[in-house]
């Protein structure tokens, strides 16, 4: 099938260690962002979400970081795994009540074993 | 199956024809949303129903595209004389409600639209 993510930016880890995605996001008020992964072939797939009045949220070997003062959001995978390579988008949302989102460009991550 | 489903996973089709994309939410969500996701690129928002209403259609890109969603449930997305700008991934995502924070998007597969 069609590749999602043929020129985007890659992070190449080795399986176990951990990974961190960065993304810059492009609304001051935006008040909501979401990371979500996208497999070749596939719709993107919700990971985590935090608000902004949180500056970090962790989940399943996942923690998201953000940094409102410089508009930074990161996505930390612990112990990453093959399971986990695909593109990475982070997105936000300023709209209010729904979901009308904004994604980043993505990152592709790599897992080598 | 219990995920969103989009008919069909791939279409081709000529510059100038007019094409339907379907679009079966989750049972009982009454959010649905339409992005367009083009190579190497991120989702991009089209429109939003809540329920039967569009209540935001501001991402359709011109008057070519239009959405249905007559029950509530299913949402046909329409698009007349095609170009071969329209080629991309048009997803389809529906959440249980509207809420900031509330309503996790579940995404279809998409339908890859090819436009010659």
């Amino acid at each position: 099938g069609e590749s999602v993510g043929l020129h985007l930016p890659t992070l190449s880890v080795q399986e176990g260690d951990n990974s961190i995605i960065n993304c810059a996001y492009s609304n001051s008020a935006s008040d909501y962002f979401i990371w979500y992964k996208q497999e070749s072939g596939k719709g993107p797939q919700f990971i985590i979400d935090i608000r902004s009045n949180m500056d970090k949220r962790q989940g399943q070997r996942v923690t998201v970081l953000l940094n409102k003062t410089v508009k930074h959001l990161s996505l930390q995978i612990a112990a990453t795994q093959p399971g986990d390579s695909a593109v990475y988008f982070c997105a936000e949302n300023f709209s209010g009540g729904y979901n009308k989102l904004i994604f980043g460009a993505g990152t592709r991550l790599a897992v080598h074993p | 199956g219990a995920g969103v489903s989009q008919t069909p996973s791939n279409k081709v089709t000529e510059k100038g024809k007019y094409v339907e994309l379907r679009c079966d939410p989750i049972s009982g969500h009454t959010a649905l949303y339409w992005y367009r996701q083009s190579l190497g690129q991120g989702p991009e928002f089209l429109i939003y129903f809540q329920g039967t209403g569009a209540a935001d259609d501001s991402g359709l890109p011109n008057d070519r595209f239009f959405a249905v969603r007559p029950e509530g449930s299913v949402s046909t997305l329409k698009i007349q004389r095609t170009e071969r700008g329209d080629s991309a991934v048009y997803l389809c995502a529906s959440s249980l409600q509207q809420g900031l924070g509330t309503g996790e998007l579940f995404f279809g597969e998409g339908s890859r639209l090819t436009v010659l």
